[in-house]
């Protein structure tokens, strides 16, 4: 099994549906992140979290929302999605004891806003 | 000017070619330098980190940092089709949180 999944892989809506992805991991890491790709423009961090209790807004947050319910589950919520928030969503997690600098990513989840 | 600049290619190389990948930076704070493969429909893996200045070799990769150009390279000797992929740069200040910050890819193909 994948020790970082992403729920669901892909995913079709319509402007101004409220939309949530969905990560969890086995790795047992304390840090979870939430990035964005998109052609031209590489991987964006959206929102990163170090504990259950510690949320923190990365570069471009607006019009997202997450929630840690756990230490292994964090999830990515749209309000009210917009097409321009059509992306390749990615969640990542990294252990603060272990190697520095390494992320680990799920498959992603493809999201297209009608 | 963007934090980090990468070409985005596409490159298309011969297997058993010398491939280099390259990025610059603005940000004189940053000290750790990664490099991070994709496979098509897949997410990101790390393949190589360096910290500071110099050059750090692990098979057929070597990774190098010049950090009074701002300039950091990925060198793959021997390709092989296996390494077709988008290879991303990614760095980050030293201490502080873990953000990093990424190149935008370039997207490698190596011909059989």
């Amino acid at each position: 099994d994948a020790d970082v999944t992403q729920t669901p892989r892909n995913r079709i809506t319509k402007t101004g549906k409220r939309i949530m992805l969905e990560c969890s991991q086995t790795k047992g890491h304390d840090r979870m992140y939430w990035y964005r790709q998109d052609p031209g423009l590489g991987l964006r961090l959206i929102y990163y979290s170090f504990d259950v209790k510690d949320i923190n807004k990365g570069e471009i947050s607006d019009g997202y929302s997450v929630s840690r319910q756990a230490q292994a589950k964090f999830s990515l919520s749209l309000e009210s999605a917009i097409p321009n928030q059509t992306a390749l969503y990615f969640c990542a997690t990294s252990d603060a004891r272990g190697p520095p600098n390494t992320q680990y990513f799920g498959p992603g989840t493809r999201l297209t806003v009608l | 000017q963007k934090e980090v600049e990468q070409d985005p290619g596409p490159l298309s190389v011969p297997e058993g070619a010398i491939v280099s990948l390259n990025c610059t930076y603005s940000n004189s704070a940053f000290q750790y330098f990664m490099w991070y493969r994709q496979y098509s429909r897949k997410g990101p893996e790390l393949l190589m980190y360096t910290y500071s200045s110099g050059n750090k070799e692990d098979g057929r990769f070597t990774a190098q940092v010049d950090k009074s150009s701002k300039y950091i390279s990925l060198f793959i000797r021997d390709s092989q089709p296996s390494d077709s992929a988008t290879y991303l740069c990614a760095m980050r200040p030293q201490g502080g949180s873990e953000k990093l910050v990424f190149g935008k890819g370039t997207k490698l193909t190596v011909n059989p």
